[in-house]
């Protein structure tokens, strides 16, 4: 497709399973990131993949999040053990190369730990 | 890293009125500030940027301003439409290091 996909649009789990959520990026693009936005917050950055760099992670709220990026193109992130507060929409992007680059960002994950 | 801070939170104009909204940035050495709008239900879209070698930019109705020496930078919006009804995001970084929000305005235009 032309931008960035996300699945699943919708994911409702119960509290302390694990969930995994995924991002293919746009074609070609080598900055992968991951956001977080709450119910009418802003933007909470979670990590940042450029090429074959080690990723950001400084973002990442707690050791239940991890995120990997395979072959440079397809992105996971992974929450373990959810909680009700990781209940949030959860958007990626893709950047053609580093930061200062225009982001385009996937539809998001609307996740709801019950 | 960098801290970015936006204000207001929320902004009601008449239509046909004009609206600003301020962000500052902490980090001097941030030189790309991208401005994004984020519809009901869509991840945001870029509406319009600026580089660091330039004090300002305009697009239509949009423009952008940039204090470099003051670390602020602000987003234009003349002649409101209600379609320009959205959340609003600034943002910040530098090459090679991530792009970091501020948290938003949600614009709303009355008819």
């Amino acid at each position: 497709g032309a931008g960035v996909s996300q699945s699943p649009s919708n994911k409702v789990t119960e509290k302390g399973k694990d969930v995994e959520l995924r991002c293919d990026p746009i074609s070609g693009h080598t900055a992968l990131y991951w956001y977080r936005q709450s119910l009418g917050q802003g933007l909470e950055f979670l990590i940042y993949f450029q090429g074959n760099s080690a990723p950001d992670k400084s973002g990442l709220p707690s050791d239940r999040f991890s995120a990997e990026r395979t072959g440079g193109s397809v992105s996971t992130l992974t929450i373990q053990r959810t909680q009700q507060e990781d209940s949030a929409v959860y958007l990626c992007a893709s950047s053609l190369g580093g930061a200062a680059e225009k982001l385009f960002f996937g539809s998001g994950t609307q996740l709801s730990v019950l | 890293g960098e801290n970015v801070e936006q204000h207001p939170s929320t902004l009601s104009v008449q239509e046909g009125d004009s609206a600003v909204i301020k962000c500052t940035y902490s980090d001097s050495a941030s030189n790309y500030f991208p401005w994004y709008k984020q519809e009901l239900g869509k991840g945001p879209q870029l509406i319009i940027d600026i580089r660091s070698n330039v004090g300002e930019k305009k697009d239509q109705r949009i423009a952008v301003t940039l204090n470099k020496t003051a670390k602020h930078f602000s987003l234009h919006i003349t002649e409101t439409q209600p379609e320009d009804s959205a959340v609003y995001f600034c943002a910040a970084s530098m090459r090679n290091n991530d792009m970091r929000f501020g948290a938003g305005t949600r614009l709303t235009v009355k008819p």
